[in-house]
């Protein structure tokens, strides 16, 4: 079965930082770019960070460059969004997706 | 900043035609944007319906159909059904990244 699991997800404190790490199976992962997008309460989707299947092409959104990181490893088909110096505003439902397939989200909420 | 514009909202009949857009702010979508579309009815994650303008994911019926109409990438959904009732996204693919529109709620009635 083609499948993304993300997980990470959790309450943390505005400055503090978070980890997320997307399982993917039932597909040759390192044939996709892949992405986080998420989903503030409510809300619409926003594309957050996007990576080519060699790691060589990286992009963020303006609202988290140069506070979030994303990274691959195509050996253990995963993919990892390492938030730093987090927000209010970034609280939301964070999916891991390439562009057939998406994951069920990992909830990140940003509060003292 | 470019801004990805969808219609807010759009009604359809069930059995009929609707055609969703997806434009830019300034100026043309063209394939070079490769947009693709997505489903999400509430609660659930995301479906990807279409990608590259016009390629249908696996398992997408084949009324869903993507397509460049004047200026816009469209979606457009042939004899609509109750469960077609969902939020429907674009997203185009820009240099430096990718841009959702804000969206549109179809509702089928």
């Amino acid at each position: 079965e083609v499948q993304l699991v993300e997980s990470g997800g959790g309450l943390v404190q505005p400055g503090r930082s978070l980890r997320l790490s997307c399982a993917a199976s039932g597909f040759t992962f390192d044939d996709y770019a892949m992405h986080w997008v998420r989903q503030a309460p409510g809300k619409g989707l926003e594309w957050v960070s996007g990576i080519s299947w060699n790691s060589g092409s990286i992009g963020y959104a303006d609202s988290v460059k140069g506070r979030f990181t994303i990274s691959r490893d195509n050996a253990k088909n995963s993919l990892y969004l390492q938030m730093n110096s987090l927000r209010a505003e970034d609280t939301a439902l964070y999916y891991c997706a390439n562009r057939v397939v998406w994951g069920q989200g990992t909830l990140v909420t940003v509060s003292s | 900043q470019t801004v990805v514009t969808q219609e807010p909202s759009f009604s359809v009949s069930p059995g009929g035609t609707v055609t969703l857009t997806c434009g830019l702010s300034s100026g043309s979508v063209s394939t070079s944007y490769y947009p693709s579309w997505y489903q999400q009815t509430p609660g659930q994650a995301p479906r990807t319906l279409i990608y590259s303008t016009n390629t249908r994911s696996s398992g997408v019926p084949d009324r869903f159909s993507g397509s460049i109409l004047g200026n816009k990438a469209a979606l457009t959904i042939t004899g609509a059904q109750a469960d077609d009732e969902s939020d429907y996204y674009c997203v185009l693919y820009m240099g430096s990244g990718m841009v959702f529109g804000g969206g549109t709620k179809l509702t089928v009635l």
